[in-house]
């Protein structure tokens, strides 16, 4: 079964340092997602990307934070200077845009702001 | 999004039936039912969807009632490996399917 991939699976950075998140989602799929989860609370919508512009973003998307898909491939989530409560586990997903618009998840960057 | 209720938790006995039952009183006519679950700290990983009709797909199966107000998802022989957080959520058949709310979820605890 196609996968969503994602890397690293966990990192650990200090605060205002500059993180990359990398994603390669399905290939045929054409809408992109990141989500965050903080330890032991609910799954947050992100992001979401379409033909390579920002469809919607969350309040917890500000400034800090940036998107790109930059060689058609990977999808990427830049957090520009971390903070202690960016710390969380970032997932991407993907979804066809056609039929069952199943959304499909990878497994996560655990990211760990020290 | 149609705001969705579960129970925070459950059990089930390895091998029973798992009925994990939403409430979704303010569907919309064009919103699915989606069920998701995440396995400890995992990618939450698609289950199965439906509109008004009765689903079944390899993993569960999904019964929606006739007012669409209520559905139960039914994992017909639990393992413990089912144990999970599953998550009911009601999102319209649309290109932004994606940005779904995730609730609290119900913890389901498959015990030997």
């Amino acid at each position: 079964e196609p996968e969503v991939t994602q890397t690293p699976s966990h990192q650990v950075t200090q605060m205002g340092q500059e993180v990359i998140l990398r994603c390669v989602p399905i290939s045929n799929h054409l809408y992109f997602y990141w989500y965050r989860q903080i330890l032991g609370q609910k799954v947050e919508f992100l992001v979401s990307f379409y033909n390579n512009e920002i469809s919607e973003k969350s309040e917890i998307f500000d400034d800090q934070f940036s998107v790109e898909r930059p060689d058609g491939s990977n999808f990427t989530l830049k957090i520009r200077s971390t903070k202690l409560e960016d710390s969380a586990m970032y997932f991407c997903a993907s979804i066809h845009g056609q039929g069952a618009n199943t959304i499909y998840f990878g497994e996560g960057s655990w990211l760990t702001v020290v | 999004d149609a705001k969705t209720t579960q129970p925070t938790s459950m059990d089930c006995a390895e091998g029973r039936a798992a009925n994990l039952p939403c409430n979704h009183s303010t569907i919309s006519g064009n919103e699915y039912v989606y069920w998701y679950r995440q396995i400890h700290s995992q990618g939450p990983q698609y289950i199965i969807h439906g509109l008004k009709n009765n689903e079944t797909n390899e993993m569960a199966s999904l019964i929606i009632t006739e007012d669409r107000k209520s559905s139960t998802l039914i994992l017909p022989h639990a393992t413990l490996r089912d144990t999970a957080v599953y998550y009911c959520i009601v999102r319209a058949f649309n290109t932004n399917a994606g940005k779904s709310t995730f609730g609290d979820g119900t913890t389901l605890t498959v015990k030997p």
